[in-house]
């Protein structure tokens, strides 16, 4: 079956630094690939998507691009702020967004000041 | 974009009790709905799938006498926990597929006493 595996967190950055989430999958055929994010107290907001091998998904300054190779999603921005502190899914579909959702366990990003 | 609402974000009942969650596409209609449950630190996982005018799909170890889903109309679906026990405690979260993009609903927190 799909599964998804991403880094543990909590991941802890200063401002402005570098940030790699590290996201893995195995799935059969072709899925798109997400990345969500979960703002404390709310619901999952899409990040980025891709849906074919090496499509880079971007959006707000984040970027990853779909491996086919390494089976891989990761998720980076180059100069993370403290409005960046979430929680970030990494998440696979068989099909694009009408199928269910295999998420990974998510990774806390706590960026200090 | 397409919104997903969910009503009450968060809730206390006593140990026994039942307790329905609803789930609400704003500005769309669905004629699926996904309800997830999320643990402390665990991913999302997905307890059924909501179909509007037939019977929930519910995944593997989901008790669906336990786990009542009506989707009433295009843009509602409830789920029902029936005598409710404290390690029902958790995060309930419901979503609403719309343009091939998955819309997820704020969540609710259902405590049990």
């Amino acid at each position: 079956g799909n599964s998804v595996t991403q880094m543990e967190g909590p991941v802890t950055l200063s401002e402005e630094a570098f940030l790699t989430i590290n996201c893995t999958y195995t799935a059969t055929g072709y899925p798109s690939l997400f990345w969500y994010v979960q703002y404390p107290g709310e619901g999952l907001q899409l990040l980025l998507k891709a849906t074919k091998a090496d499509d880079k998904g971007s959006n707000k300054g984040f970027e990853a691009t779909y491996r086919k190779e390494t089976t891989s999603f990761h998720l980076e921005k180059g100069s993370v702020q403290v409005s960046d502190s979430a929680v970030y899914f990494c998440a696979l579909s068989d099909q694009s967004g009408y199928s269910t959702l295999t998420f990974g366990k998510g990774t806390m990003l706590l960026v200090s000041p | 974009g397409a919104v997903v609402s969910q009503h009450p974000s968060r809730v206390i009942c006593k140990s026994g009790t039942s307790v329905k969650i609803e789930c609400r596409s704003l500005d769309f209609q669905a004629t699926t709905m996904f309800w997830y449950r999320q643990f402390p630190k665990k991913s999302l996982m997905l307890m059924a799938t909501s179909n509007e005018g037939s019977k929930a799909t519910y995944e593997q170890g989901v008790e669906k006498d336990k786990f009542l889903i009506n989707h009433a109309s295009l843009t509602l679906s409830t789920l029902t926990v029936t005598s409710a026990h404290p390690e029902d405690s958790s995060f309930y979260i419901c979503s609403a597929p719309s343009f091939n993009e998955q819309f997820f609903g704020p969540g609710t927190r259902l405590t049990v006493l």
